[in-house]
């Protein structure tokens, strides 16, 4: 079946720096992408939609200048964290759909700021 | 935007009982309705979905029931197993087959021996 695959799947990064997440549909092209935020024991949060080709769509209190989404092919999409802090400690998670239909999620990613 | 409720946050059952998980939506143009089991640390697995022009949808022990004009969908889990053990979340699309979805609030549930 189609896979989404996800990289890294933890990090563990010092505060300032900056993390990029990759993700990628393995055999099948994604014109969108989602990426979503998870902190623990609470629900996934939408964070953005990757456009291929054009700039990704943010939902509403999601910093577009902290959280840089490309888009730059069908297969894959990167959100870059950029100057970390503890409080973006959490678990990313990205999906990805068939022009048909169902949403495959990559494994995620286990962000740590230090 | 979408807004998912979804009852109860957590739930403990024996095993071989039922499970019920509801939710309420509010967008009338949602139309497409799935159901996510994840164990912890893991992504979340498609368990069962539900499209607008369907009432129920069976799956073995799994079933989803939609209403649409009370705008609520149920997860029910029959004869549950300890494997069965996890959060569930429900979802709402405006889009059908899979776009931009907004996610319940999750239940955890837990099948005890």
């Amino acid at each position: 079946g189609a896979v989404v695959s996800q990289h890294p799947s933890r990090v563990i990064c010092k505060s300032g720096t900056s993390v990029k997440i990759e993700c990628r549909s393995l055999d099948f092209q994604a014109t969108t992408m989602f990426w979503y935020r998870q902190f623990p024991k609470q629900s996934l949060m939408l964070m953005a939609t990757s456009n291929e080709g054009s700039k990704a769509t943010y939902e509403q209190g999601v910093e577009k200048d902290k959280f840089l989404i490309n888009h730059a092919s069908l297969t894959l999409s990167t959100l870059t964290v950029t100057s970390a802090h503890p409080e973006d400690s959490s678990f990313y998670i990205c999906s990805a759909h068939r022009a048909a239909g169902e949403l495959f999620f990559g494994e995620g990613s286990r962000l740590t700021v230090l | 935007g979408e807004n998912v409720e979804q009852h109860p946050s957590t739930l403990s059952v024996q095993e071989g009982d039922s499970a019920v998980i509801k939710c309420t939506y509010s967008d009338s143009a949602s139309n497409y309705f799935p159901w996510y089991k994840q164990e912890l640390g893991k992504r979340p697995q498609l368990i069962i979905d539900i499209r607008s022009n369907v009432g129920e949808k069976k799956d073995q022990r799994i079933a989803v029931t939609l209403n649409k004009t009370a705008k609520h969908f149920s997860l029910h889990i029959t004869e549950t197993q300890p494997e069965d053990s996890a959060v569930y979340f429900c979802a709402a699309s405006p889009a059908g087959g899979g776009n931009k979805l907004t996610f319940g609030t999750g239940t955890q549930l837990k099948v005890e021996l």
